[in-house]
């Protein structure tokens, strides 16, 4: 299975909503990543968890909280969030910092 | 910190022409790796190259590094309208696990 899933494919959500996007890869992979991608940009990393610990937080609010209840579970807790942060969000993840990344088709995120 | 450049940010070529684009770093790579996302979906590696010097083949593309490591290109030969999307370098950051991606060259295929 080389597969990066992620759930849901599409959520709409008001600014006084909690949700969650989850990621789940059952390659073995050691790191997971999270980014945010804006319409005609490249991807912009958020988060990184190596062997289920947190090693990089690129100064996200605090309204994102990402979780990895196990080495293949990867999720992102909304709450509160802006009509800005509305993107595609994309949970990858790789054997080690240095081999490829697999990407998820994403969640399209609507904040309203 | 390090930044990766990418040019050019739009290529429109007619199909069966050729294209290129060109990948710096402000900093020399460990490795640099080349990803494709087509329109609405998401990146998908294509290759890693590691040497200086190292020159890869992928049917149609080519991909090469440069010498310093600092430096790439990736050229597609007698393109396709499946070679249509955003094609997007990357590097390893100063911080392990923090990937910089270029701004990517978004190619479109006239048939």
């Amino acid at each position: 299975d080389t597969e990066v899933t992620q759930t849901p494919k599409h959520l709409v959500m008001g600014m006084t909503n909690k949700k969650s996007l989850k990621c789940e890869q059952h390659m073995g992979h050691r790191a997971m990543y999270w980014y945010k991608q804006k319409a005609k940009k490249p991807p912009e990393l958020m988060f990184v968890y190596s062997y289920e610990k947190l090693s990089i937080n690129e100064s996200v609010p605090s309204r994102f909280s990402p979780e990895c209840p196990n080495s293949s579970l990867l999720n992102l807790h909304l709450h509160a969030l802006q009509p800005e942060d509305s993107a595609l969000y994309l949970c990858a993840s790789s054997q080690d910092f240095l081999n490829e990344q697999f990407f998820g088709p994403g969640t399209r995120l609507t904040v309203l | 910190g390090q930044q990766v450049m990418q040019i050019p940010q739009y290529q429109h070529v007619q199909e069966g022409e050729d294209f290129t684009t060109y990948c710096n770093s402000s900093t020399t790579l460990s490795n640099i790796q080349w990803y494709k996302q087509r329109p609405g979906g998401h990146p998908v590696f294509l290759i890693q190259l590691v040497k200086s010097g190292e020159v890869k083949k992928q049917k149609r593309l080519t991909f090469q590094f440069g010498e310093a490591k600092k430096n790439s290109s990736l050229h597609i030969t007698a393109t396709q309208t499946t070679d249509v999307g955003t094609y997007f370098c990357a590097g390893p950051g100063t911080n392990a696990g923090k990937s910089t991606f270029g701004d990517g060259t978004t190619l479109t295929v006239k048939p």
